[in-house]
């Protein structure tokens, strides 16, 4: 099993719609975890953060994290052609392992 | 401000050949370092990661090896490369997990290996 997987996609979005992304992980030592976007031939960049169970907003995204189930979600409300990109989720463990590790991304298209 | 320098940005070689790529980053101390390579199409492959000088932990047997001879230098090393070797390398940095919980990774700009 993978320490982090995502819904592969691709997904397909109109825009100004919410896109939903998932992403579930195996290890219950990972308290961090991390979106980023890659847009095609760029390096990962961070959109959020979240460590603690809930939601966490930030403009049009939305972090979820539920650690009974495993689970961290992203919504991109009012979803933009520029949202287009794959998005990552990695999971850190806190304290003494420092390994960080990423889902195989979710290519997410949103269709003017 | 902390910056990550990685280089070349595009490397074609044919199969057989040395590989050396280096990644430096300033701004920061005794940084946790990271190379993961990423396929075509795919998602992101931790290579290997490094809490210290001369410390690696290597996450897949491969014909790949990473040595940290300074605090903030990570060079990815092979002595024969494959075609299955060719993909994105990229090199990151984050703050030890001692620091808190939010240690997110700053990424460098990549280095694209295509193998011949």
């Amino acid at each position: 099993q993978k320490e982090v997987e995502q819904n592969s996609g691709p997904l397909s979005v109109p825009e100004g719609a919410i896109a939903s992304l998932n992403c579930t992980y195996s290890d219950r030592g990972s308290q961090s975890f991390f979106w980023y976007r890659q847009y095609s031939g760029k390096s990962p960049e961070l959109i959020m953060f979240i460590y603690s169970n809930g939601d966490k907003e930030d403009g049009r995204f939305t972090a979820q994290l539920n650690k009974a189930s495993q689970y961290v979600s992203l919504l991109i409300r009012d979803s933009q052609p520029s949202d287009s990109a794959t998005y990552l989720c990695a999971g850190g463990a806190n304290f003494g392992n420092e390994k960080l590790t990423f889902g195989t991304g979710t290519r997410l298209t949103i269709i003017p | 401000s902390q910056t990550i320098h990685q280089w070349p940005a595009t490397l074609v070689q044919p199969v057989g050949s040395p590989l050396s790529l280096e990644c430096t980053v300033e701004g920061t101390s005794n940084p946790n370092l990271y190379w993961y390579r990423q396929a075509a199409g795919r998602g992101l492959q931790l290579l290997f990661y490094s809490v210290g000088i001369g410390q690696i932990s290597s996450e897949v047997p491969q014909n790949l090896s990473a040595s940290r001879p300074q605090d903030r230098q990570f060079i990815l090393s092979s002595k024969k490369l494959l075609l299955s070797d060719s993909g994105f390398y990229l090199c990151a940095w984050r703050r030890s997990a001692s620091y808190g919980a939010n240690t997110e990774a700053f990424f460098g700009q990549g280095t694209r290996l295509t193998v011949v």
